[in-house]
């Protein structure tokens, strides 16, 4: 079945530096890639999304690239500052808006930044 | 984006009895998801709750444990049944919105449920 692999589960930096989030998708069909934070007792927020049909996508201090030939994505984050510590969630779901919409996520990943 | 109300947002249930949670959606959707996450993990897919007809369920969940109800394109119910301590587990639903242009999918507040 539909699988997504997250890698790392934990990551600390300093403030100023960057982190970078990967995943990888089993399901060759796969074409919408959100990305969502969690903090402490609340609900998922959608952070950044992109599509198959771009490569990068970019927000302010957030950036997601996308390698479909080796069903690979990444989250990166500049400038991280202390309010970006939470959980991050990627996901891989495809036919966005379609029937076969549901959304498989990562295992997770733990951003701490440190002051 | 759709604007979701979860009811309840916590509960703690005596094992053998049945809990309903509730999502209203402030929009028409076509496609509503009910997930659960278990603490410092993941989310996982229950079933996709479709309008008009059964909801479609994961592998490893079943309808007589899990029951959903899908009435209209704004509202979903999901019932876990027969709970024990192991169904304790932060319980979430998401939807799409109708219009394609719509910002991706989002969650409700989640209800947090406690077995005893």
């Amino acid at each position: 079945g539909e699988n997504v692999e997250q890698h790392p589960s934990t990551l600390s930096v300093q403030e100023g530096d960057s982190a970078v989030i990967k995943c990888t998708y089993s399901d060759s069909a796969s074409n919408y890639f959100p990305w969502y934070k969690q903090e402490l007792g609340k609900r998922p927020q959608l952070i950044i999304d992109i599509r198959s049909n771009v490569g990068e996508k970019k927000d302010q201090r957030i950036a997601v690239t996308l390698n479909k030939t080796a069903k690979h994505f990444s989250l990166h984050i500049t400038e991280t500052q202390p309010e970006d510590s939470a959980v991050y969630f990627c996901a891989a779901s495809r036919d966005y808006g379609g029937a076969t919409n549901k959304l498989i996520f990562g295992t997770g990943t733990l951003l701490a930044v440190q002051p | 984006s759709a604007v979701i109300s979860q009811k309840p947002s916590r509960d703690i249930c005596q094992r053998g009895t049945s809990l309903t949670i509730q999502c209203q959606v402030d929009s028409q959707v076509t496609m509503m998801f009910w997930y659960r996450q278990q603490p410092g993990q993941s989310l996982t897919l229950i079933a996709t709750a479709n309008q008009g007809s059964e909801a479609t369920y994961e592998s490893g969940f079943v309808i007589d444990k899990f029951p959903i109800s899908r009435p209209n394109l704004t509202f979903s119910t999901l019932t876990v049944s027969n709970m024990s301590p192991e169904d304790s587990s932060i319980y979430l639903c998401s939807v799409v919105p109708a219009s394609s242009q719509a910002y991706g999918y989002t969650f409700g507040s989640g209800t947090r449920l406690t077995v005893v």
